[in-house]
């Protein structure tokens, strides 16, 4: 199976930063998924990162709040900017690997103070 | 507005038992189901998946059964072990061409297998 190696794994941040997330895939890929899970929900899709094309966000999250990179067909960024207390989630990369199977990395674990 | 749902947000089961987690869906226009287990600090893992043509894929002890007319799928898994001890999350999906497009999760369900 496909290694998607995401960091940080954990990480708590003070109110008013940003913090960037880094996601590498070891084969390329032509989508990667960025995703949130809160306590207790399920994981909501943030926005869709295809190389060289502007991120695809989805309701409720915008590029300013969530500017994302994709700078190649293997890794991606996401950033959290100006942190509050409310983004303290598990963030998620996901990529699409074969036609049938999408694959997560670790997770980040962001706390916000 | 969840389009995939799990109900149960919890299921407990004695070791050797038959485990069976539910997740219905409402979007009609999906045609992948994924299942994905996941243990606290780690990322989801895919664990077994069907297509909208089958209505039953096995793989070892997890079965997956689909019916398309209920919007309905379960996951089974035989025997239960401790070790499955995690929590469960269903995903849908369309594909897009040669690849899965974006996937819908479910809330997930929390499995505790008991010795």
């Amino acid at each position: 199976s496909a290694v998607i190696s995401q960091k940080p794994s954990r990480d708590i941040c003070q109110r008013g930063t940003s913090l960037t997330i880094q996601c590498q895939v070891d084969s390329q890929v032509t989508m990667m998924f960025w995703y949130r899970q809160q306590p207790g929900q399920s994981l909501t899709l943030i926005a869709t990162a295809n190389q060289g094309s502007e991120a695809t966000y989805e309701s409720g999250f915008v590029i300013d709040k969530f500017p994302i990179s994709r700078p190649n067909l293997t890794f991606s960024t996401l950033t959290v900017s100006n942190m509050s207390p409310e983004d303290s989630s598990i963030y998620l990369c996901s990529a699409n690997l074969g036609r049938w199977e999408a694959f997560f990395g670790q997770g980040t674990r962001l706390t916000v103070v | 507005d969840q389009q995939v749902k799990q109900n149960s947000p919890s299921l407990s089961v004695q070791e050797g038992r038959i485990s069976i987690l539910n997740c219905d869906y409402t979007n009609s226009m999906f045609d992948y189901f994924l299942w994905y287990k996941k243990y606290p600090a780690e990322g989801p893992t895919f664990l077994i998946s069907i297509s909208s043509i089958k209505d039953k894929n096995e793989d070892g002890r997890f079965t997956v059964f689909l019916n398309k007319s209920a919007k309905h799928l379960s996951l089974h898994i035989v025997p239960s072990q401790p070790g499955d001890s995690a929590v469960y999350f269903c995903a849908a999906s369309s594909y897009r061409g040669s690849t899965l497009g974006r996937l819908y999760f479910g809330r997930g369900t929390q499995l505790t297998v008991w010795p």
